[in-house]
């Protein structure tokens, strides 16, 4: 089955600094790609996705890119704000299935 | 669209009772799915419905787990004779099916967190 590893685990940067968070999957069957935040005491909210069709997708401040041949994908965040500080997870899917899986999560905290 | 609503938010139990979650999907969000979230980690898939119909099961659903959703609208999550390691946040998360074609896209509840004493 899929396997999805997420790094860093913590990640501290300043205001208006960037922020990158890297994934890893392992089934190259799956082809679908979001990132969710969780801010404590609620559920994920999902914040971006990318298709295996598309090598990168852009949303005011936040990125995604993905390579296909690495079997890797990557959140950019720039211009960092103290709202972004929460616990982003990196996921992946074969919609030829329906089992979302997740990555560990990255805390990010962003200091004022 | 209101959006995913779980309830209770918060269930404190002894170990060997009985609970039961309740899960209301985005409207005519016709897929309905429940994870599992322990501290640390990210959400784990237990099972999903497509309208009434349970789809697929987690190896992490034991049979102390069994959930419904009789009407292929809410759906309930029932945990029997709870253990400590059953203690976690319990997530549900629904997908539109618009003009028949199924969406990616999961939208999640804030979850009930479960404490089993």
């Amino acid at each position: 089955g899929e396997n999805v590893e997420q790094h860093p685990s913590t990640l501290s940067v300043q205001e208006g600094d960037s922020a990158v968070i890297k994934c890893t999957y392992s089934d190259s069957a799956s082809n679908y790609f979001p990132w969710y935040k969780q801010e404590l005491g609620k559920g994920p909210q999902l914040i971006i996705d990318i298709r295996s069709n598309v090598g990168e997708k852009k949303d005011q401040r936040i990125a995604v890119t993905l390579n296909k041949t690495a079997k890797h994908f990557s959140l950019h965040i720039t211009e960092t704000q103290p709202e972004d500080s929460a616990v982003y997870f990196c996921a992946a899917l074969n919609t030829g299935f329906q089992k979302l899986v997740f990555g560990t999560g990255t805390r990010l905290l962003v200091s004022p | 669209d209101t959006g995913v609503s779980q309830n209770p938010r918060h269930k404190i139990t002894k170990r060997g009772q009985n609970v039961t979650f309740r899960c209301d999907p985005i409207s005519e969000h016709n897929r309905l799915y429940w994870y599992r979230q322990t501290l640390g980690q990210g959400p784990e898939f237990l099972t999903y419905f497509q309208n009434e119909a349970q789809l697929e099961k987690s190896r992490l659903l034991s049979d102390r787990f069994s959930a419904e959703r009789p009407k292929g609208s809410f759906s309930t999550l029932e945990i029997q004779r709870t253990e400590q390691g059953d203690s976690a946040m319990y997530l549900c998360a629904s997908s539109s099916n618009r003009d028949k074609v199924w969406s990616e896209k999961l939208f999640f509840g804030s979850g009930t967190q479960l404490s089993v004493l």
